[in-house]
């Protein structure tokens, strides 16, 4: 079956650092992905990883080991607009495409 | 349109209806997804189109629900006899041939009393 594990809440503070983790077992893998999602609206698209290792975008970070069928997303500087829910998705099958599954979100506080 | 567009945006319904949410996905996606997320979850896959191949339906929770992509474009989702149980906020993303990340639509709030 498919399983995608991460944290269901975080806190952090401003201008702090802060590492989001998430977890995977799924029948197949070509993508690993995370979104940001502010309370009543739609996700948006924040990184992509295929391969293993780090992919760095400005303020945000995000790490892959497949064999470990892990994933971290990285929020530097941490600014109060970070509050959010951070949701890891993982398709599930090799080729162009393939159906992509989501995990239940972390949803993170960013306090003063 | 530049983006994925979903109608309507809210829509009240009395246990029992049918309705219909529609998605008109970014043109040129080949990819259409339809979530469910309830609130304060995460989001419930329903459906996958990809092109002209035949749907992944393992998301859909009862045969209530169904599905249709016209012309590798539009979507209908359908939820007939509604139920309490199906009041959530249904998402439809969309994403191109050999593309990555899929782009979301503002969604459709679905209230049934």
């Amino acid at each position: 079956g498919q399983n995608i594990d991460q944290p269901t809440e975080m806190t952090a503070t401003e201008g702090a650092i802060v590492q989001i983790n998430c977890t995977y077992q799924t029948s197949g893998f070509n993508g690993l992905f995370w979104y940001q999602q502010h309370a009543g609206e739609a996700p948006t698209f924040l990184s992509y990883n295929v391969l293993d290792g780090l992919e760095e975008k400005g303020r945000f970070s995000s790490f892959l080991s497949r064999s470990k069928g892990y994933s971290y997303l990285l929020l530097k500087e941490l600014q109060m607009k970070d509050s959010a829910s951070y949701l890891c998705a993982v398709r599930d099958r090799g080729g162009s495409q393939g159906n992509l599954i989501f995990g239940k979100g972390t949803k993170l506080s960013v306090k003063p | 349109g530049a983006g994925v567009s979903q109608s309507p945006s809210n829509k009240v319904t009395e246990k029992g209806k049918d309705v219909e949410l529609r998605c008109d996905p970014i043109s040129g996606h080949t990819a259409l997804y339809w979530y469910r997320q309830s609130l304060g979850q995460g989001l419930e896959f329903l459906i996958y189109f990809q092109g002209n191949s035949a749907p992944d339906k393992s998301g859909l929770p009862s045969d209530r629900f169904s599905a249709e992509r016209t012309g590798g474009s539009v979507s209908t989702l359908t939820i007939q006899r509604t139920q309490q149980e199906d009041s959530a906020v249904y998402l439809c993303a969309s994403s191109p041939n050999r593309g990555t990340e899929a782009f979301f639509g503002q969604g459709t709030r679905l209230t049934v009393v």
